[in-house]
């Protein structure tokens, strides 16, 4: 079955501690993108790639980090720079197209930090 | 910039009532439109969108039409089920740009 994988859905860590979180489809869509939800508000883009190797800063990249080594994966790293990184991380894929395009969704990742 | 305005929830029906979920966006040039649903503890499922001024987007017996005159794309349904009760988001794809931009979501619950 195609779609997008996020894992794990639940994730505990110690304040001061990195963490990374994984995102794989096997879609074939160009590009992806990171997202932060908090309770009662809506998406926040984080990070988004739209090729190999390439990425962008979002709306709130501060405190975060990816990478894009292959078409498939865009790893989220959360730093211990980031305030206040307890949120649900949602990942997003694409393929090119232009705005007409829709950006299909994984099942999300809660990250708690302690 | 672009923007996009949702009806603040959240709301409550009864199963079978009519539902409108309304939604008003700020674009340059000719944006697609989208709404969303994100049942609890889940991602977003992509519900329709709509590409173009007049375009009707329809799923699940939900339904929304591009108003480009007043910039809207309110999400209506007939009859609701208990099964809708779930958070639904706008969202704006502006021309060139690569980026989708939500809506703060509006939560539907549905009581029977």
């Amino acid at each position: 079955d195609g779609g997008i994988t996020q894992s794990p859905k639940y994730l505990f860590r110690k304040e001061g501690q990195n963490v990374t979180l994984s995102c794989e489809q096997n879609l074939n869509h160009d590009a992806m993108y990171w997202y932060r939800q908090d309770p009662g508000q809506g998406l926040r883009l984080i990070y988004y790639s739209q090729i190999v190797n390439d990425f962008q800063k979002g709306d709130i990249a501060e405190g975060y980090s990816v990478s894009r080594e292959k078409k498939e994966s865009f790893p989220l790293t959360v730093t211990s720079a980031q305030k206040n990184p307890t949120a649900f991380y949602l990942c997003a894929s694409r393929p090119s197209g232009g705005p007409t395009v829709a950006q299909y969704f994984g099942p999300g990742t809660r990250l708690t930090v302690l | 910039g672009d923007s996009v305005t949702q009806m603040e929830g959240p709301v409550t029906l009864s199963e079978e009532a009519f539902l409108t979920i309304n939604c008003t966006y700020t674009a340059t040039g000719y944006p697609s439109l989208f709404w969303y649903v994100q049942y609890p503890g889940e991602g977003l499922q992509l519900l329709l969108k709509a590409t173009k001024a007049d375009d009707k987007g329809s799923n699940k017996g939900f339904e929304a039409t591009y108003r480009k005159e007043t910039t809207s794309f309110h999400l209506e349904k007939g009859s609701v089920q208990v099964s809708d009760s779930a958070v639904y988001f706008c969202a704006l794809g502006g021309f060139g740009n690569e980026k989708l931009t939500f809506g703060t979501g509006t939560r539907l619950t549905i009581i029977p």
